[in-house]
């Protein structure tokens, strides 16, 4: 059963810095992973999605990279700013569906 | 182009009663797929309907059933409801059959069970 881990699971960083969120799984059979965004009582919005073949995607001041063999992917936000704040969710889609992790609960400081 | 529409965004319920929720996918989408949210397990995997097939299923009692229609909406009835049913419950969908394609979701419907 795929399993999906998010650290940190919280982060709270002055405007500005550079951050980087953390994903591992333990089944590497996937066939893409996606980096969403939820904020308080919404859905989630897609950030970005890399298939499994590709090491990384980007958009705008968000970088993903994805190591399959390894069973992790990276999310960096540059330049953070006070609207980046909100929680950080990272899905694996394998034979089962998406598996999500727990997230990573963003605050940039203004 | 509009989104993922889920409907409604609310509701309150007594335990032992029944409810539905409904979900329109991105127009195109073949595949819905059901998620309940809540604080202490995260996000987790309800059913996905493709082509008015179910074709995964997570590990949830029967209470929880689901179908779609010929338009690709898709349905998910909760019977016998009870307090720890109280979640969010989210909706994806995806464009093709294929398991390689971006999930979008809906808004979600919050769903109180008192």
């Amino acid at each position: 059963k795929q399993e999906v881990t998010q650290i940190p699971a919280a982060l709270s960083v002055p405007e500005g810095e550079n951050l980087v969120l953390n994903c591992s799984f333990t089944d590497s059979a996937i066939y893409n992973l996606q980096w969403f965004r939820q904020d308080p009582g919404k859905g989630l919005t897609s950030l970005l999605l890399i298939q499994s073949s590709q090491r990384e995607q980007t958009s705008g001041r968000l970088n993903a990279s994805l190591d399959k063999s390894s069973g992790r992917s990276t999310l960096y936000i540059a330049a953070s700013q006070p609207g980046d704040s909100a929680t950080y969710l990272c899905a694996v889609n394998g034979a089962d569906g998406l598996t999500f992790g727990k997230g990573t609960h963003l605050i940039i400081q203004p | 182009k509009a989104g993922v529409t889920q409907t409604p965004r609310y509701l309150i319920k007594t335990r032992g009663q029944q409810v539905t929720l409904s979900c329109s996918p991105i127009s195109g989408h073949r595949s819905v797929s059901w998620y309940q949210q809540t604080p202490g397990q995260g996000l987790q995997f309800l059913f996905e309907y493709f082509s008015e097939t179910q074709r995964n299923k997570g590990n949830f009692p029967g209470r929880f059933s689901g179908r779609q229609f010929s338009n690709s909406r898709s349905e998910m009835n909760v019977s016998t409801l009870e307090l720890g049913d109280s979640a969010l419950y989210l909706c994806a969908s995806s464009q093709t059959g294929t398991r390689n394609t971006e999930a979008f979701f809906g808004q979600g419907t919050r769903l109180t069970v008192v």
